[in-house]
């Protein structure tokens, strides 16, 4: 069954610093898509970046790029130069088709990234 | 930049009452998501829409759960009778590849 981990319930990172969060997934399709988005305390799902399972580069979003490994099936979010507005609840999430074809994203547990001044 | 549109943002209802949440989806996405997340959890999947019906359903989405697309823009989750439990933020979502989410409406039911 597909399933996607993400292991740190908490994160603090000190402004400027980059901060790794952390993602497994498990599928047994070849073609899939893991997501990452950013939920503020206001409540929001805020897209930050997407990578398809054939990609051969890893994503990149402006200070964000995702550190796709494919064999150890981890997609590890990678925030460069934290500033205090990262402060939020961070998803990660995978699309693949499962024992379907619609698209709905299986979500993991999230992680909570608290920036220092 | 387009975006998906939820409204309301804050309901509250009474246990036993029926709600509607509504959704404006991206114009020229053909998927269409409600998803729910309650306090403190992860977001769930409840169902899907693609070409004007359900395509897959969670166990969540029980009877008292429908959708519909009654005008070709707005997507809606209608809630027939509330329960306590229903108490959660709902998201609408809309995909062709990437899948972006509105900003969600948090049901209190009292």
């Amino acid at each position: 069954a597909q399933k996607i981990t993400q292991t740190q319930p908490g994160m603090f990172v000190q402004e400027k610093e980059a901060v790794t969060l952390d993602c497994t997934y498990d599928t047994s399709d070849q073609s899939y898509g893991l997501f990452w988005y950013k939920q503020p305390s206001s409540g929001e799902m805020i897209f930050l970046i997407y990578q398809g399972s054939y990609d051969e580069q890893n994503a990149t979003e402006g200070r964000y790029s995702l550190n796709f490994q494919k064999a150890r099936k981890s997609a590890n979010l990678v925030i460069s130069a934290s500033q205090l507005g990262d402060s939020a609840m961070y998803f990660c999430a995978m699309r693949d088709k499962g024992s379907s074809n619609t698209g709905k994203l299986i979500f993991g547990q999230g992680t909570t990234l608290q920036v220092k001044p | 930049e387009p975006e998906v549109t939820q409204t309301p943002s804050h309901q509250v209802t009474q246990m036993g009452q029926e709600v509607i949440l509504r959704c404006v989806p991206i114009s020229n996405h053909l998927y269409f998501y409600w998803y729910r997340q309650i306090l403190g959890q992860k977001v769930e999947f409840l169902v899907s829409f693609y070409n004007n019906e359900i395509s897959e359903k969670s166990e969540i989405f029980d009877d008292q759960f429908s959708v519909e697309r009654p005008d070709g823009s707005n997507f809606t989750l209608k809630i027939r009778s509330t329960k306590l439990e229903d108490s959660a933020m709902y998201f609408c979502a809309s995909s062709q590849i990437l899948a972006f989410f509105g900003q969600g409406t948090r049901l209190t039911v009292v």
